[in-house]
């Protein structure tokens, strides 16, 4: 089975744009959770969909949203960047959601300007 | 909301067992506890999870105390390639539903 793959791998952006990040589940797994990583804060829960609908979300402001499709693959969006939005973005997918084991991608890396 | 506390970093000798306590004190009788880990440049690995009983894969280990109120991941015969961030997770509240906050882990560090 092909692992969760993130796409893109690298991005840079400056402070006021927008950017979104896509994740593609395991297949069959319809649970996807979104993570920011950051070396101050840690590994922060951002939000998690399952079957097109967000079912968590973590403590981080509405500039951050998400989506996911019919196929479980999912979009992270952020707009209006900020410095402190650099970080690494995470994303994995599991069966049933947060209480069964995730499994993670390799992480979008993001750098804001 | 339960939280974790864990060391920020520990060492450990190839092939002994290594110990990686974490403290809960607040959680709730029915929430699991996870254990993840993060090899640098990669994204998370689970470990193992559990509720009340001490758990065993292939893996690790997993002693919960009776009262819950904290745990134990040991890996047996710790290896070079074990050298990774470790965490402990318990379900947290949010604005929405529930998180799994990772945390900053515990740091362990293998050494030949």
């Amino acid at each position: 089975k092909a692992g969760v793959t993130q796409t893109p791998r690298y991005l840079i952006k400056t402070r006021g744009q927008q950017v979104t990040l896509s994740c593609s589940p395991i297949s069959g797994h319809r649970s996807v959770s979104w993570y920011q990583q950051t070396p101050g804060q840690g590994l922060q829960f951002l939000f998690e969909y399952f079957s097109e609908t967000q079912r968590n979300k973590g403590n981080f402001p509405g500039r951050f949203s998400g989506r996911q499709f019919s196929n479980s693959r999912s979009e992270m969006n952020v707009s209006t960047l900020e410095l402190g939005d650099s970080a690494l973005y995470l994303c994995a997918s599991s069966l049933g959601g947060l209480y069964n084991e995730q499994f993670f991608g390799p992480g979008t890396r993001l750098t804001v300007l | 909301d339960a939280k974790t506390t864990q060391p920020p970093s520990m060492d450990c000798a190839e092939g002994r067992a290594a110990n990686l306590p974490c403290n809960h004190s607040t959680i709730s009788g029915n929430e699991y506890v996870y254990w993840y880990r993060q090899i640098h440049s990669q994204g998370p690995q689970y470990i193992i999870h559990g509720l009340k009983n001490n758990e065993t894969n292939e893996m690790a280990s997993l002693i919960i105390t009776e009262d819950r109120k904290s745990s134990t991941l040991i890996l047996p015969h710790a290896t070079l390639r074990d050298t990774a961030v470790y965490y402990c997770i318990v379900r947290v509240a949010s604005n929405s539903g529930y998180a799994l906050n990772f945390g900053k882990g515990t740091s362990l560090l293998v050494t030949p």
